[in-house]
């Protein structure tokens, strides 16, 4: 079936826009995360979805970012007044079930933020 | 917090070889490690789960190991192939659903 997906798949924006990212999880899974990756550094977790449970926004690095998740299934991350810091890969990932420590989460391609 | 290293950083050998990929984390209170594959565009795709009552786990020409009271996992890739090429990264559940990811190791295998 059909894995997750993201887009756009690259995105470059001047510094103080503001930008959107897309995700669509695989249908099905009641679990959604934002990791972003940046360059030489690991993934960094951003936030998590479960199904229509108040997200953990643990992650997000300051008050300009900001996700939603509409029906329990796609998700949109925002950034608002972009700085070059932000510049990065953002990744998506959706897993079957609610909290469950050992499943598998499926990843998507990511999103390449370029901030000049 | 849960701090997850891999070493090397970059690796390269010739078609045959097998490649030895480290990773170690510092709290040894882990649910489970997981081994991802990462290609340039792509996302992760996972390779391998140990779960933390395992001591390995193998598929095809992939053996993971996991010690958890020295902090450590290895992934073992058996007979190297150009395909094999990409970046590899390590990531352990701790006490939540959160996945703690170290750097990843990039891999070239020559022809």
């Amino acid at each position: 079936g059909a894995g997750v997906s993201q887009s756009p798949s690259n995105k470059v924006t001047e510094k103080g826009k503001d930008v959107e990212l897309r995700c669509d999880p695989i249908s099905g899974h009641t679990a959604l995360y934002w990791y972003r990756q940046s360059l030489g550094q690991g993934l960094e977790f951003l936030i998590y979805f479960q199904g229509n449970s108040a997200p953990d926004k643990s992650g997000l690095p300051s008050d300009r970012f900001s996700a939603e998740r509409t029906g329990g299934s796609v998700s949109t991350l925002t950034i608002q007044r972009t700085q070059q810091e932000d510049s990065a890969v953002y990744l998506c990932a959706s897993s079957l079930s609610a909290g469950m420590i050992t499943d598998t989460q499926y990843f998507g391609p990511g999103t390449r933020l370029t901030v000049l | 917090k849960q701090e997850v290293t891999q070493i090397p950083a970059a690796l390269s050998v010739p078609e045959g070889e097998n490649l030895v990929l480290n990773c170690s984390f510092t709290d040894s209170a882990i649910y489970n490690l997981q081994w991802f594959r990462q290609d340039p565009g792509k996302g992760l795709t996972s390779l391998l789960l140990i779960q933390s009552s395992q001591r390995e786990q193998t598929s095809g020409r992939l053996n993971a190991s996991l010690d958890k009271s020295s902090g450590r996992s290895t992934l073992y890739i058996a007979a190297s192939q150009p395909g094999d090429s990409a970046t590899y990264l390590c990531a352990s559940h701790s006490n939540d659903y959160k996945l703690s990811f170290g750097a990843g190791t990039t891999v070239t295998v020559r022809a």
